[in-house]
């Protein structure tokens, strides 16, 4: 069964940079995992943020960024606002499936 | 503006069949993916399947047993059905187009 695996929790400080990532048990995160960021805040819906590595939808705040970091996929938040803090998961696609990560609850404090 | 509406029942008893529906107002059903993510309370997030809309399937293969999905092009829906429900598929169910628009999300609950 295919794991992905997050940070549970990471605490940022406004203003500050945050870099969240998203590894594979089968191995290196590539482009052709097709990794996506979405950010979830309580009650509400998840939001995309990013698809395909480091593209942006046209709400995503131009302070998110994705990237391959290593062998893993990333999230960076540069200049952390408050209202930043949520529940931020990665999904990763595995030939005609896909599979998220646990979530990483990030605190802006 | 492209938006989705979802419905469907929200208590079930176990061994019932889930059936869920959701609409697509404001745009093209065609060259997208539809899906169903669900999310039990306070966990994360599990995607279920998607479907386009000439009705080819990819389903979760810890699902795939119990899932079928359905697209109706005539009127914009696409359907979720998942039987042999039990408590521990008790979740908020999400409908998705492309994982880029999120439905609002329904509350399943699976109780004796």
């Amino acid at each position: 069964q295919t794991v992905v695996t997050q940070e549970p929790s990471l605490t940022v400080s406004p203003g500050g940079t945050v870099t969240l990532t998203c590894a594979s048990s089968t191995g290196a995160v590539t482009s052709s995992y097709d990794p996506n960021w979405f950010q979830q805040k309580p009650g509400q819906a998840p939001r995309a943020l990013i698809y395909n590595t480091n593209n942006k939808y046209s709400w995503t705040p131009a302070r998110f960024s994705g990237s391959l970091l290593g062998d893993k996929a990333a999230l960076t938040l540069s200049g952390v606002q408050p209202e930043d803090e949520a529940e931020y998961y990665c999904l990763l696609f595995y030939g005609g499936g896909w599979v998220f990560g646990g979530g990483t609850k990030l605190t802006v404090l | 503006q492209l938006q989705l509406q979802q419905w469907g029942a929200g208590l079930l008893k176990p061994s019932e069949t889930l059936s869920l529906t959701c609409a697509v107002y404001g745009g093209s059903f065609s060259t997208h993916y539809w899906g169903w993510i669900r999310q039990p309370p306070g966990e994360g997030l599990e995607w279920i399947g998607d479907i386009n809309q000439k009705g080819a399937t990819n389903y979760n293969p810890s699902l795939k047993s119990r899932v079928a999905m359905s697209v109706d092009t005539s009127k914009n829906h696409f359907s979720l059905k998942l039987t042999s429900m039990t408590a521990a598929d008790t979740a908020v169910y999400y409908c998705v187009k492309n994982f880029d628009l999120w439905g609002r999300g329904t509350l399943v609950t699976v109780s004796s």
